[in-house]
């Protein structure tokens, strides 16, 4: 089955530098990958997801890159603020028959952001 | 907007007690999920619901654990008996089609004694 790695588990950068984060994935058949970030005591929210069939996406300060060759993807966020605190997952989608409905985690990157 | 709410936001219960937690998706939403998060770890998937009807589950989902819809706004997950290895955030979540745009509740935390 699909396995979803994320790298680094503790990211600290300085408010407006950039922050990237990174994932890589096992199944080639898998086609749609969420991003979601996690404040302190509340639910996952989805930020920016890319689906198999684009290779970059951006919405404003935040970007997500798609490698499917490579399998690998990554969240790039510029500019960075103090809100941008957060714990931030990665995820994937892999529409197979026996799992078609299954989102697959990373570990999470907890990002600091340094003021 | 439109949110997924989850209640209640904490629920403490003994080893073997039933507990329910209770999710209303977003209103045009069709499909409905369950995952769960112990401390410190991965989000694991749960279930998935679509059309009155568990569509998947994982592993993690035997028999101890049951989902209903009773009212066609309410998404409820049922524990029978509960175990320590429960204790956990549990997540319910909502998209309108497929499985694409998933959107969280805030969580319910549940702590088994």
């Amino acid at each position: 089955g699909e396995n979803v790695e994320q790298h680094p588990s503790t990211l600290s950068v300085q408010e407006g530098d950039s922050a990237v984060i990174k994932c890589t994935y096992s199944d080639s058949a898998s086609n749609y990958f969420p991003w979601y970030k996690q404040e302190l005591g509340k639910g996952p929210q989805l930020i920016i997801d890319i689906r198999s069939n684009v290779g970059e996406k951006k919405d404003q300060r935040i970007a997500v890159t798609l490698n499917k060759t490579a399998k690998h993807f990554s969240l790039h966020i510029t500019e960075t603020q103090p809100e941008d605190s957060a714990v931030y997952f990665c995820a994937a989608l892999n529409p197979a028959m026996d799992s078609n409905y299954q989102l697959i985690w990373g570990a999470g990157t907890k990002l600091i952001i340094k003021p | 907007e439109p949110e997924v709410t989850q209640t209640p936001s904490h629920q403490v219960t003994q080893m073997g007690q039933e507990v329910i937690l209770r999710c209303v998706p977003i209103s045009n939403h069709l499909y409905f999920y369950w995952y769960r998060q112990i401390l410190g770890q991965k989000v694991e998937f749960l279930v998935s619901f679509y059309n009155n009807e568990i569509s998947e589950k994982s592993e993690i989902f035997d028999d101890q654990f049951s989902v209903e819809r009773p009212d066609g706004s309410n998404f409820t997950l049922k524990i029978r008996s509960t175990k320590l290895e429960d204790s956990a955030m549990y997540f319910c979540a909502s998209s309108w089609s497929d499985i694409y745009e998933q959107y969280f509740g805030p969580g319910t935390r549940l702590t088994v004694t």
